[in-house]
């Protein structure tokens, strides 16, 4: 059984740019949320999708934005890159409306934006 | 707003001593609290998840404590070994849709 996987490992890219970072979640998982972790520090939530709406969204700018599809799947989308987003990105996922279970994580994308 | 404190940020211990991480939560309304462990570079992976009703839970050398009227969690390592040295991220969950983490203690047992 597949845990959660990230694509791609790493990125680089220049500011301005844009970038999109997919998840797949695990088996028999519906619920997806993505955290940002800037190097020394925790993960921060950005946003969680559910049934292919947001469900719920932390403190980020509508550069970042997101999308779930029907099987699951999920994607990050960040516009107009800045330096500041050079981060870890991790995709975790839960099952259902529980929620506050133990979430899943995968080994996450590091962007860099140079 | 919940914030999570983790105490030390470091720590370096020579192997088989018992150690504990500390974490602290500023909002008790919390659902659940989780203990992660990170190698560098990698995901997270679960150690320990702790409901709010629950007072402890353990597995193996691991023992994690938690006392949601003081907003204070513990995670004990029991003998600790090299293949322990990691970060340590506690999390909180303050409602069903996300965590809420500390910043990480970054622990190296050495031989």
């Amino acid at each position: 059984d597949a845990g959660v996987t990230q694509s791609p490992t790493h990125l680089i890219k220049t500011r301005g740019q844009q970038v999109t970072l997919r998840c797949s979640p695990k088996s028999g998982h519906d619920t997806v949320s993505w955290y940002q972790q800037a190097l020394g520090q925790g993960p921060q939530f950005i946003f969680q999708y559910y049934e292919e709406e947001e469900r719920q969204r932390g403190n980020f700018p509508d550069r970042f934005s997101g999308h779930q599809f029907p099987n699951y799947s999920s994607e990050l989308n960040v516009n107009a890159l800045l330096l500041g987003d050079s981060a870890l990105y991790l995709c975790a996922s839960s099952p259902g409306l529980a929620g506050a279970d133990t979430q899943y994580f995968g080994p996450g994308t590091r962007l860099t934006v140079l | 707003k919940q914030e999570v404190t983790q105490i030390p940020a470091a720590l370096s211990v020579p192997e088989g001593e018992n150690l504990v991480l500390n974490c602290s939560f500023t909002d008790s309304a919390i659902y659940n609290l989780q203990w992660f462990r990170q190698d560098p570079g990698k995901g997270l992976t679960s150690l320990l998840l702790i409901q709010s009703s629950q007072r402890e839970q353990t597995s193996g050398r691991l023992n994690a404590s938690l006392d949601k009227s003081s907003g204070r969690s513990t995670l004990y390592i029991a003998a600790s070994q090299p293949g322990d040295s990691a970060t340590y991220l506690c999390a909180v969950w303050p409602g069903f849709q996300k965590l809420v983490f500390g910043t990480g203690t970054r622990l190296l047992v050495s031989p």
